[in-house]
């Protein structure tokens, strides 16, 4: 059984660019959330996606946005960085969206904004 | 809304066991879970509770559900330096899980 695969695991970028982070769910999984942890915090939920759908989404604005593929992998973009982008960025995946929706995590991408 | 409190550091001597606990305010949350994280790592998954259960218990881990008071906590038995992480507990609401700021434990010989 393969766990979850993020890239890259680290990359720096400048305000006002875009970047896009990739994961791959464990196999078996359908549904993939994303979420963002700054320094010292929990992470923050960003949105999550079944079976290629955008399933849910929180208080994050349009220009994080999101894709999942056919064999569920999934992009997270992030366009006009800013500073406070500067996070880990974690997936996560699961099967199905009901409970007790077992969650698990990749090792994350650090991105760090200039 | 949902917001989740814990205690931010915990330090416990090898061998001893450590208590962390967690507060929450969503009544509505149907399962809770914990989570470690390691340095430079993501987070796993350590277990949960349903709501409806007072206690679980799974090797050295023990969870109590307090749900009149939204308070939940992790106990680990003999803890172990390995067991030096941050931990994290969670509700699930609407497709997300929302975590509380996590709890560092730090395990001293």
């Amino acid at each position: 059984e393969t766990g979850v695969t993020q890239s890259p695991t680290h990359l720096i970028k400048t305000r006002g660019q875009q970047v896009t982070l990739r994961c791959s769910s464990q196999s078996g999984h359908n549904t993939v959330s994303w979420y963002q942890q700054a320094l010292g915090q929990g992470p923050q939920f960003i949105f999550q996606y079944y079976r290629e759908e955008e399933n849910g989404r929180g208080n994050f604005p349009p220009r994080f946005s999101g894709l999942q593929f056919p064999n569920y992998s999934s992009e997270l973009n992030v366009n006009a960085l800013e500073l406070d982008d500067s996070a880990l960025y974690l997936c996560a995946s699961s099967l199905g969206s009901g409970y007790p929706n077992e969650q698990f995590f990749g090792p994350g991408t650090r991105l760090t904004v200039l | 809304g949902e917001d989740v409190e814990q205690s931010l550091f915990l330090s416990v001597r090898e061998g001893d066991s450590s208590v962390i606990n967690c507060t929450y305010t969503d009544s509505s949350s149907t399962y809770l879970y914990w989570y470690k994280q390691e340095p430079g790592a993501g987070l796993q998954l350590l277990t949960y509770i349903f709501s409806n259960m007072d206690m679980k218990q799974d090797q050295r881990l023990t969870v109590l559900l307090n749900k009149k008071d939204k308070h939940l906590s992790l106990r680990i038995a003999d803890t172990q330096t390995g067991d030096s992480a941050i931990y994290f507990c969670a509700e699930y609401n609407d497709y997300k899980l929302s975590f509380g700021a996590g709890t560092t434990v730090t395990v001293r010989a």
